[in-house]
């Protein structure tokens, strides 16, 4: 059964940081491109980040440019997002998305973990 | 950036009714050398994460019921739901994958009428 499990999200202050964490499993992590999207209370869809399979493409929305930083570690299974400099407009639950490499769509996505930044 | 402009906001259909949902992207999204529109739908129910139901403008998921159709091409593209179940209501969005940021559209939400 594919899974993505994220962890790592919580209550933090406006400046602080966090470190969010997409644990895969039931598929071959190392084939798909991740992206990290997110969905603030009650409103739309945003992307956020994207990483190819072997972490030679990284995107990000200009929104988040400078502060935060994707990676992956294959061997681990795992999808991170590092987040600094937090503001309180990054409040929102974040998702882990799998994408087909081949393709480039979007086919499957985690959960959420929610990051409320206040003060 | 491409925008993704989705209409209407909200829509309230009655059981057993169609459903039209429409999506246009500021540019167009079609790779004309692979002749594909890269353009997906996603279906978000309460207190749940998205799942595509569409990909490539008009291919349906696997496990998706066929009463779910996407068309479409360039810049114009629509969902439809040719007869609206209740387990339907949800928030739909169409997302461009043509290029970075890979933008959403505001989203519809479907209700019964």
């Amino acid at each position: 059964e594919v899974q993505l499990v994220e962890s790592g999200g919580g209550l933090v202050k406006p400046g602080g940081s966090l470190r969010l964490s997409c644990a895969a499993s039931g598929f071959t992590f190392s084939s798909y491109n991740m992206n990290w999207v997110r969905q603030a209370p009650g409103k739309g869809l945003e992307w956020v980040s994207y990483i190819s399979t072997s972490s030679s493409y990284i995107y990000y929305a200009d929104s988040v440019k400078g502060r935060f930083t994707i990676s992956r570690d294959n061997a681990k299974n795992s999808l991170y997002l590092q987040m600094n400099s937090l503001r309180a407009e990054d409040t929102a639950v974040y998702y882990c998305a799998r994408e087909i490499s081949s393709d480039y769509y979007i086919d499957f996505w985690g959960q959420g973990t929610p990051v409320t930044v206040s003060s | 950036d491409i925008v993704m402009t989705q209409s209407p906001d909200s829509l309230a259909v009655s059981l057993g009714e169609r459903a039209t949902i429409n999506c246009k992207s500021s540019q167009s999204v079609l790779y004309s050398s692979k002749n594909k529109n890269y353009l997906a739908w996603y279906q978000q129910k309460v207190g749940q994460p998205p799942k595509v139901l569409i990909y490539w403008a008009s291919t349906r998921e696997s496990g998706v019921p066929d009463r779910f159709s996407g068309s479409g091409s360039g810049t114009d593209f629509t969902l439809t739901i040719s007869s609206l179940q209740a387990e339907d209501v949800a928030v739909y969005y169409c997302q461009q994958y043509y290029t970075t940021p890979r933008t959403f559209g505001q989203g519809t939400k479907l209700e019964i009428k």
